[in-house]
């Protein structure tokens, strides 16, 4: 098992850039996660999936963030235009149901300038 | 608002001796609770969880304890060993998963 995986593993663009997150989730997992990391806010969920569907994104930031899930393999976060305050690192995890635990990708860490 | 806290930043331990690490939490609907720990430059990783209906679970060196009455969770590693310094997230579940800032444990040899 591969485990999530996220590409790319580091960003760096510059202010009012399109960027856009890939995160491949475990085989047969059928929830999917993305996560924020900062050192102020810790990890912030941002948005989940339940069988390729969005549940809550009552974490997304604002409308420059969003997020699909055209399949049960393939997931993407795209940050439209893109400013330095989101610079951080993006997790995806996925889980085999809602109550069981996370599996995490090694994160892509996102530089704005 | 944050609805799981961790407020100790950083913890240093000598090896050898127990590491502390806690957690409080103020919803009391959450229902599990779960800590992950996190290596430099990689994802956080399970490492053990807790259901609201047990005050304990145990797996080799690593215990968790939930007080619910005190919203209060601790995680405690004996013996504490190098390979344990890492970032440790206490998260807690009701529909979806909840995480702390962290805790950044260095166990000095």
């Amino acid at each position: 098992d591969a485990g999530v995986i996220q590409s790319p593993r580091h960003e760096v663009t510059e202010m009012g850039q399109e960027v856009t997150l890939r995160c491949k989730p475990i085989s047969g997992h059928n929830s999917l996660f993305w996560y924020r990391q900062t050192m102020m806010r810790g990890l912030e969920l941002l948005i989940y999936f339940n069988n390729n569907v969005p549940i809550d994104d009552s974490g997304m930031p604002e409308d420059r963030f969003s997020a699909k899930m055209p399949n049960a393999s393939f997931s993407t976060l795209k940050i439209q235009p893109s400013e330095p305050r989101d610079s951080a690192v993006y997790f995806c995890a996925s889980s085999s149901s809602y109550n069981s635990p996370l599996h995490f990708g090694n994160g892509t860490r996102l530089t704005v300038t | 608002d944050q609805q799981v806290k961790q407020n100790s930043p950083s913890l240093s331990v000598q090896e050898g001796r127990i590491s502390i690490l806690n957690c409080d939490y103020t919803n009391s609907m959450f229902d599990y609770f779960l800590w992950y720990k996190k290596y430099p430059a990689e994802g956080p990783t399970f490492l053990i969880s807790i259901s609201s209906i047990k005050d304990k679970n145990e797996d080799g060196r690593f215990t968790v304890f939930l007080n619910k009455s005190a919203k209060h969770l601790s995680l405690h590693i004996v013996p504490s060993q190098p390979g344990d310094s890492a970032v440790y997230f206490c998260a807690a579940s009701v529909g979806k998963l909840v995480f702390g800032a962290g805790t950044i444990l260095r166990v000095k040899s």
